[in-house]
């Protein structure tokens, strides 16, 4: 089955501890991306990958890393979280990154950092 | 002023009822997708649209470029269809519209 997994589904940490939130895709997609969904706020775009080893930053970049070693991992590491990180995260791929294909998102990641 | 608008932002429909949610931009745009996210916070990829007219069961989806708005028909609309409806236009990246909540009581 085609698919983006995104691992944890659910994440509770305390401030400055390191975590990665893993996502891997099986579609051989180019174009991976971060974003995450506040209320009020609504999606935004947090890095962003067209291919191995390019990346780039979105909209809300601060506070966040990520890499593109293989072309099915994305990772998003937080290298010191802090409270305003708590958020609901989704990954997404696409085939390409000229928005002509679809994009397959993750089942999101809740995150809390207390 | 965003980039993205939809209206309405809250829609309570009854079974049955025929469906519609609107998105205008305002900015120029390669293409443009409608996402539906349901209450468990999965979000699935509807449509992606560049020109005219797309149909995928009883969801059609409808741009007109030169007045940047698209819109989201819903047919016979039931309490599954329950949901958040995202626009979303691609120029070099996503830009989000804030989502239509959308309610079907049966």
């Amino acid at each position: 089955e085609a698919q983006v997994t995104q691992n944890p589904r659910y994440l509770i940490t305390v401030t400055g501890k390191k975590l990665t939130v893993t996502c891997s895709q099986n579609m051989n997609h180019e174009y991976m991306s971060w974003y995450r969904q506040d209320p009020g706020l609504g999606l935004r775009q947090i890095y962003y990958s067209m291919n191995v080893e390019v990346t780039d930053k979105g909209d809300v970049p601060e506070g966040y890393k990520v890499s593109r070693k293989e072309k099915r991992n994305f990772p998003l590491i937080l290298e010191s979280p802090s409270p305003n990180q708590t958020s609901l995260y989704f990954c997404a791929s696409s085939f390409s990154s000229s928005g002509y294909y679809g994009y397959t998102f993750g089942s999101g990641t809740r995150l809390t950092v207390v | 002023k965003n980039e993205v608008e939809q209206s309405p932002q809250n829609l309570t429909a009854q079974e049955g009822e025929f469906i519609t949610i609107n998105c205008s931009y305002s900015v120029g745009i390669s293409a443009l997708h409608w996402l539906q996210q349901h209450p468990g916070g999965g979000i699935v990829s509807l449509f992606m649209l560049s020109s005219g007219k797309k149909k995928h069961g009883r969801l059609i989806a409808t741009i007109n470029i030169q007045e940047k708005h698209s819109s989201l028909h819903i047919t016979a609309s039931h309490p599954r269809d329950s949901a958040v409806y995202i626009c979303a236009v691609r120029r070099n990246k996503l830009v989000f519209g804030a989502g239509t909540i959308l309610r079907v009581k049966s």
